[in-house]
């Protein structure tokens, strides 16, 4: 079964300053990974996908993420962190091969707060 | 752009009202899903289709159904709504290359 684990509830950071996002997941076979974002009162947004093409994955706005299978990770980075930047982001693998598979798996969710 | 919209954005319902959530894609596809979003929780899959008339249960589809007649529109029901039914619900369509969210139905059941 797949799943997908976000380390942090709440990450805290000053403008300018980098940003981490942590997510390991769980998944029997070669995953297709996301990443969402959801500031307040909006949809959610895909920000960037893994799709085992190359290992690091640019997204909008300045996010990328890196795939890394011996750890099982693909954290969420972004160099300098901009008020706008705050939201919550889920990290999201995809639910398998069978039917169900289309269906997508969601972390519980970073809240992101930027301070000035 | 595909667009995928949800008949309200804010919907207030007594306990025990039978409840409609509909969902309409523009994009022609086939895969479509409901979740609900809590606090703390991430989604959660209540029910997906995947063609006309096809659904599968998620991972929570206690006291919730659905239904899919036209390809476009899936719509999710709450026979008989409760207080834990108080969420946020968001409807997706899935294309070849990702999901695309409705902006989601907020429900408070009173």
């Amino acid at each position: 079964a797949q799943s997908v684990t976000q380390l942090d509830s709440h990450v805290s950071v000053s403008e300018g300053t980098p940003v981490l996002l942590r997510c390991n997941y769980s998944s029997s076979y070669s995953p297709s990974l996301f990443w969402y974002v959801q500031h307040p009162n909006k949809g959610l947004q895909l920000l960037l996908k893994y799709t085992s093409a190359a290992t690091l994955v640019k997204g909008i706005n300045g996010f990328e993420a890196e795939f890394k299978k011996s750890e099982t990770s693909f954290h969420l980075t972004k160099p300098s962190a901009h008020m706008s930047d705050a939201a919550e982001y889920f990290c999201v693998v995809s639910g398998g091969l069978n039917q169900a598979g289309t269906a997508l798996i969601f972390g519980k969710g970073t809240t992101l707060s930027v301070s000035s | 752009d595909v667009k995928v919209t949800q008949s309200s954005r804010y919907l207030v319902k007594r306990t025990g009202e039978k409840v409609f959530l509909e969902c309409v894609q523009d994009m022609d596809h086939e895969n479509m899903f409901w979740y609900r979003q809590d606090p703390g929780l991430g989604l959660r899959l209540i029910y997906f289709s995947y063609d006309v008339k096809m659904k599968e249960k998620g991972d929570i589809p206690e006291g919730y159904s659905v239904s899919r007649e036209k390809k476009e529109r899936f719509s999710l029901i709450l026979e008989s709504a409760s207080t834990n039914q108080t969420s946020m619900y968001l409807c997706a369509s899935r294309g070849p290359y990702e999901q695309y969210f409705g902006p989601g139905t907020r429900l408070t059941v009173t």
